[in-house]
């Protein structure tokens, strides 16, 4: 089955700072890779997507982008800002979301230092 | 609003007592799946539904059991709970648009503890 593997497990960064979190996956046949964003006592939310047939995507100050060739895909955030301290996950899937599952990464903290 | 809800957000039981977590949304979607998140191991499917009546097993199907009756629920049943599923369960939903399938939108959470 997929493997997901996320990393850092931990990133500090200063307001204002860009933050990227990295993922790979195991699995060729992947086409789908979603970011949720996890707040404290909250259930997972949709950031962001990409499918496999773009390399990058962008939404105001977030961005992924998409290596098909290396499995690897990334979550850029720009000019971070304290609320966007969370957890964040990577996933992937071969279907494209809901049809067979989500395999996810084991999560990222992202902490904005004021 | 559109939303998964699940209940109860928070349930203490022992050991044997049969229990069940119950999830509805109000989106029409056709795709549910519970999932579990313990520390350090992130995010794990215990089963999934693809529409009503059909379900099948995700990576950490055992304890548990589901069923899908009606489009809008998918009850996870522990019928006989052990302290190991004590855990953060969320329940999610989500849909097809043509030949795309979209991510799922989660519910609040029930963190179960088994005593």
């Amino acid at each position: 089955g997929e493997n997901v593997e996320q990393h850092p497990s931990t990133l500090s960064v200063q307001e204002g700072d860009s933050a990227v979190i990295k993922c790979t996956y195991s699995d060729s046949a992947s086409n789908y890779f979603p970011w949720y964003k996890q707040e404290l006592g909250k259930g997972p939310q949709l950031i962001i997507d990409i499918r496999s047939n773009v390399g990058e995507k962008k939404d105001q100050r977030i961005a992924v982008t998409l290596n098909k060739t290396a499995k690897h895909f990334s979550l850029h955030i720009t000019e971070t800002q304290p609320e966007d301290s969370a957890v964040y996950f990577c996933a992937a899937s071969r279907r494209g979301g809901g049809a067979d599952g989500l395999t996810f990464g084991k999560g990222t903290h992202l902490i904005i230092q004021p | 609003e559109a939303q998964v809800t699940q209940n109860p957000r928070y349930l203490i039981t022992v050991t044997g007592k049969k229990l069940t977590v119950t999830c509805s949304q109000n989106m029409n979607h056709e795709y549910m799946s519970w999932y579990r998140q313990d520390p350090g191991l992130g995010l794990r499917q215990i089963y999934y539904s693809m529409n009503v009546e059909v379900t099948d097993k995700g990576d950490v199907p055992e304890g548990y059991k589901v069923s899908r009756k009606e489009k809008r629920n998918f009850p996870l049943i522990l019928e006989s709970p052990s302290p190991n599923q004590t855990s953060l369960y969320f329940c999610a939903s989500s849909y097809s648009h043509g030949d795309l399938n979209y991510g799922y939108t989660f519910g609040s959470g029930t963190r179960l503890t088994v005593v």
